[in-house]
């Protein structure tokens, strides 16, 4: 379970504050993921980096804010947020875009306040 | 839009059982990839097994089997000889262009 990393692991967060979360892969892959699970809502996919580049956005609002520095890490900056952004936030990568499989890793459990 | 279901929302099972989760999906594609997703409570989101559309034969990785059905659209999981270890949310996901779509998940419980 170390391929992909994730921190911090539970985060409490007021609505005013600004937080990150730091993903990290150990996997050589060149595509990374952010994922958002809500109670009784199937994974929704949020960004999509593949070296390095922003593939995908698929309509976040923009207190959500990706960074991807290089392949082994993304980070998602938190802004302003809202009581209905509380969820578990997952992050993956893989070789490719091309139907590799995803690796996930445990996740970041945020609350907003 | 591609959509995923996943009819069942909780299961329970003795263990040693044999159990099946259903999946169906929606697709206009011809070349797709299908996964299945095992989330244990707590615990990190993993691989079950997964299937290329191309591929006629089902997936089989030890106690997991799959059934796919390309013209049904319906990949469901067979989970044979049930684990107390086994009890976790399982998720059929499906992979078009580009991206991965996730059903809602099934709860499965495997009782000793």
């Amino acid at each position: 379970e170390t391929g992909v990393t994730q921190t911090p692991r539970h985060l409490v967060m007021g609505m005013t504050n600004k937080k990150s979360l730091k993903c990290e892969q150990h996997l050589g892959h060149n595509a990374m993921y952010w994922y958002k699970q809500s109670a009784k809502k199937p994974l929704e996919l949020m960004f999509v980096y593949n070296f390095k580049e922003q593939t995908e956005n698929n309509s976040v609002p923009s207190r959500f804010s990706p960074e991807c520095p290089n392949s082994s890490h993304l980070f998602l900056h938190l802004h302003t947020l809202q009581p209905e952004d509380s969820a578990l936030y997952l992050c993956a990568s893989s070789q490719g875009l091309a139907g590799e499989t995803q690796y996930f890793g445990p996740g970041t459990r945020l609350l907003v306040l | 839009a591609q959509t995923v279901t996943q009819s069942q929302p909780e299961m329970s099972v003795q263990e040693a059982e044999t159990v099946t989760l259903s999946c169906t999906y929606d697709t206009s594609e011809n070349n797709y990839y299908l996964f299945w997703y095992k989330q244990p409570p707590s615990r990190q989101m993993i691989l079950v097994i997964r299937q290329e559309a191309y591929k006629q034969q089902n997936a089989t990785e030890n106690r997991f089997s799959v059934n796919f059905q390309k013209a049904a659209k319906s990949f469901s999981l067979k989970i044979s000889d049930s684990q107390l270890g086994d009890t976790a949310m399982y998720f059929c996901a499906f992979m078009g262009r580009p991206k991965l779509v996730f059903g809602q998940g099934t709860r499965l419980t495997i009782n000793p």
